[in-house]
């Protein structure tokens, strides 16, 4: 059974500081992962899409990676804004072809 | 092009009540998914449906249920509410029913039940 890991649960950083969020899971046999950003009650919204194949996916100020064999991937957030304040979700699509999620990791860029 | 749509926003029931949620895709996308969203669950597969047919279903209860229209709308149902069903409810679709596809999601129906 595929489980996702993200630590840390919350961060706290001061604005401009590049920072990096982990993502971890248990089987490495993955299609792609997905990055998700979720601000309080509401949707999630598609960061990044990393296929099986590749090793990383950029997108502005943000930068995907990913390492099946480890079962890691890591999303870097360079000069951070108070406006990328929001829970950050990974999310692995496996053999069962379903997504399963990590528990996110809080984010809170102080101006 | 619009997003995933769905309605209500947020719902308000009594236990033993029975509610239906409906999600409109991304116009084209075929693939509809719902997924729960508990605090102290997290985000958990509910069911998936390509071309009006479930094709991948997570560890609930009977009392969920679902359907995809010819249109590719999808709905949800819940029969027999429990206080623990209350939660944010996600669709989220994708262009088919192919794995490596992008999910995208929408806003989410809000279910509090009394």
């Amino acid at each position: 059974k595929q489980e996702v890991t993200q630590i840390p649960a919350a961060l706290s950083v001061p604005e401009g500081e590049n920072l990096v969020l982990n993502c971890s899971f248990t089987d490495s046999a993955i299609y792609n992962l997905q990055w998700f950003r979720q601000d309080p009650g509401k949707g999630l919204t598609s960061l990044l899409l990393i296929q099986s194949s590749q090793r990383e996916q950029t997108s502005g100020r943000l930068n995907a990676s990913l390492d099946k064999s480890s079962g890691r991937s890591t999303l870097y957030i360079a000069a951070s804004q108070p406006g990328d304040s929001a829970t950050y979700l990974c999310a692995v699509r496996g053999g069962s072809e379903k997504l399963v999620f990590g528990k996110g990791t809080k984010l809170t860029v102080n101006p | 092009k619009a997003g995933v749509t769905q309605t209500p926003r947020y719902l308000i029931k009594t236990r033993g009540q029975q509610v239906t949620l409906s999600c409109s895709p991304i116009s084209g996308h075929r693939s509809v998914s719902w997924y729960q969203q508990t605090p102290g669950q997290g985000l958990q597969f509910l069911f998936e449906y390509f071309s009006e047919t479930q094709r991948n279903k997570g560890n609930f209860p009977g009392r969920f249920s679902g359907r995809q229209f010819s249109n590719s709308r999808s709905e949800m149902n819940v029969s027999t509410l429990e206080l623990g069903d209350s939660a944010l409810y996600l669709c989220a679709s994708s262009l088919d029913g192919l794995a490596r596809n992008e999910q995208f999601f929408g806003p989410g129906t809000r279910l509090t039940v009394l």
